[in-house]
């Protein structure tokens, strides 16, 4: 089934930019979601369609999907951006969902 | 507001099984596809089962194949998860989440929109 492979943490200093990318075979031709999910909680859409933001996700939040990568792009960091993020595509042989293995934001 | 409220989880002997269920609140809930999602401790998410707006199309994860079946019922708009011969590795937080679908466009695509808050299953 198709994987999708995460670095397991990124670290990044307060109003700097974080890039965390998500990588999976030729993952351009698909549509790359990402979620944002804090210590304890439930996870948050905070990119869909490699690219869009829900309402209430800050400008700050960016995605990009080219080729064999994905990225999600947070600029001006802030300390409360700290969370783990997971991409997420639909894989159309299988039906399934894919979730990446998960990347630490560190702050 | 959408709201999900998870119920059910537990503690459970190996080999056992549990009901979930995924109260839906806020939004038409015969008009979208449903998911569970589940994390163990200290691990990141896994997608375990998709379920078609009728509930006449569902699709399992590998790993629980054969032994897990999900569920709806319109008229409660409730969301089940049945767990059957559970197993150490089960045990999870485990989330409902609404897939997105636009009413006005019918636009759909396979990304969860709404989370409910979890309920947690611990196999012991």
């Amino acid at each position: 089934s198709y994987v999708l492979t995460q670095p397991p943490s990124v670290s990044v200093a307060p109003g700097k930019t974080a890039r965390i990318t998500c990588g999976g075979s030729n993952i351009g031709v698909k549509s790359v979601h990402w979620y944002q999910q804090r210590p304890g909680q439930a996870p948050v859409l905070v990119i869909y369609d490699d690219s869009d933001r829900p309402s209430g996700i800050p400008e700050r939040f960016s995605g990009s999907n080219s080729g064999n990568t994905a990225t999600l792009t947070i600029s001006r960091v802030e300390a409360g951006d700290e969370a783990d993020f997971y991409c997420q595509v639909w894989d159309s042989t299988s039906d399934h969902r894919i979730f990446g293995g998960g990347t630490k934001l560190i702050v | 507001e959408v709201q999900l409220l998870e119920s059910g989880g537990g503690l459970v002997q190996p080999g056992g099984s549990l009901r979930l269920s995924c109260a839906a609140s806020g939004l038409t809930f015969s008009s979208y596809a449903m998911n569970w999602v589940r994390q163990a401790p200290g691990k990141g998410l896994e997608w375990v089962s998709s379920i078609s707006d009728s509930g006449g199309i569902r699709y399992y994860a590998d790993s629980v194949k054969g032994r897990f079946t999900i569920s709806r019922d319109n008229s409660k708009n409730t969301l089940y998860l049945q767990m059957n011969s559970l197993r150490a590795e089960d045990s999870a937080v485990y989330y409902c989440a609404k897939e997105f679908y636009d009413l006005l466009t019918g636009y759909h695509n396979y990304f969860m929109d709404v989370w409910g808050k979890g309920t947690t299953v611990t196999v012991s």
